[in-house]
C-alpha cells in the first residue's frame, strides 16, 4: 500500500534562518505531488506542485521553493524565513488521473520566531 | 477558472442532528468531486468522492451526491456524533491547460457537534 511521510512534525525557527522540509512517497511510481500551506483561517493554499522528477510549477510567487530530486520525494526549502511563512505545511500526493484523491502526509507546523 | 464555494462555519450541532455541508463548484471540465475531513493537528483524509453525473459517494454515515444540473456536491449525514467534529473540505479535480490533474480546494467547513 502507498504510503507519505512528512517531517519534522513541528519546526521553531527564526526569522532569516534557512528552511528544508522533506515528503517522500512510498508504494507508487511517478506521483503528481503538492506542497500546501494552512494559515489560521483553515483554507488550503497550493504552493508547488510537480508531476515529474525536476518538474516543479509555483503557483504563488514567494520567498519558498520547492525540489523533486526523485522520483517520490519533494523538498520545501527556503534561504531565509519571514514571519509571515509560519503556518502548516501539508506534503500529498496522487495518481495523475481526474478521479484520483489526494493523500496528505500528517504536517509540519512551522513556527517562526 | 475552477472554483468551489462551502457555506461558511463553524457549524455547531447537537449529537444525532442532521447535517447538510453546502458545497457548489464551477469548472471549464468535466471534475472529478471530493469531500475531504480534517481533524485537529492532522492532515486531510479522503472522506468520500463522485466521479460522473448523479452517482453518490459514501463513507462513515456521510454522503453526497454530484449534481450536475445545479454545479452541487452537497455533504449529509442523518445522525452526527461528537467525534464527526472536524473540519470538512469539498473539492473538485479537473484538468488543467498543461494536461496534469490540479485539484481546487474549498475553504472549509468546521463542524462542532456538542453532546
Amino acid at each position: 500500500s502507498q504510503t507519505i511521510h512528512q517531517w519534522p512534525a513541528t519546526l521553531v525557527q527564526p526569522v532569516g534562518s534557512p528552511l528544508s522540509l522533506e515528503c517522500t512517497v512510498e508504494g507508487t511510481s511517478n506521483p503528481n505531488l503538492y506542497w500546501y500551506r494552512q494559515a489560521a483561517g483553515r483554507g488550503l493554499q497550493l504552493l508547488f506542485y510537480s508531476v515529474g522528477i525536476g518538474q516543479i510549477s509555483s503557483e504563488v510567487p514567494q520567498n519558498l521553493s520547492a525540489s523533486r530530486p526523485q522520483d517520490r520525494q519533494f523538498i520545501l526549502s527556503s534561504k531565509k524565513l519571514l514571519l509571515s511563512d509560519s503556518g502548516f505545511y501539508l506534503c500529498a500526493w496522487s495518481a495523475d488521473r481526474g478521479n484520483s484523491p489526494l493523500h496528505f502526509g500528517n504536517g509540519t507546523r512551522l513556527t517562526v520566531t | 477558472g475552477n472554483s468551489v464555494t462551502q457555506m461558511e462555519g463553524p457549524v455547531t450541532l447537537s449529537e444525532e442532528a442532521f447535517l447538510t455541508i453546502n458545497c457548489t463548484y464551477t469548472a471549464t471540465g468535466y471534475p472529478s468531486l471530493f469531500w475531504y475531513v480534517q481533524y485537529p493537528g492532522e492532515g486531510l483524509q479522503l472522506l468520500l468522492k463522485a466521479t460522473k453525473a448523479d452517482d453518490k459517494g459514501s463513507n462513515k454515515g456521510f454522503e453526497a451526491t454530484y449534481r450536475k444540473e445545479t454545479t452541487s456536491f452537497h455533504l449529509e449525514k442523518g445522525s452526527v456524533q461528537v467525534s464527526d467534529s472536524a473540519v470538512y473540505f469539498c473539492a473538485l479535480s479537473d484538468r488543467a491547460s498543461g494536461g496534469s490533474y490540479i485539484p481546487t480546494f474549498g475553504r472549509g467547513t468546521s463542524l462542532i457537534v456538542h453532546p
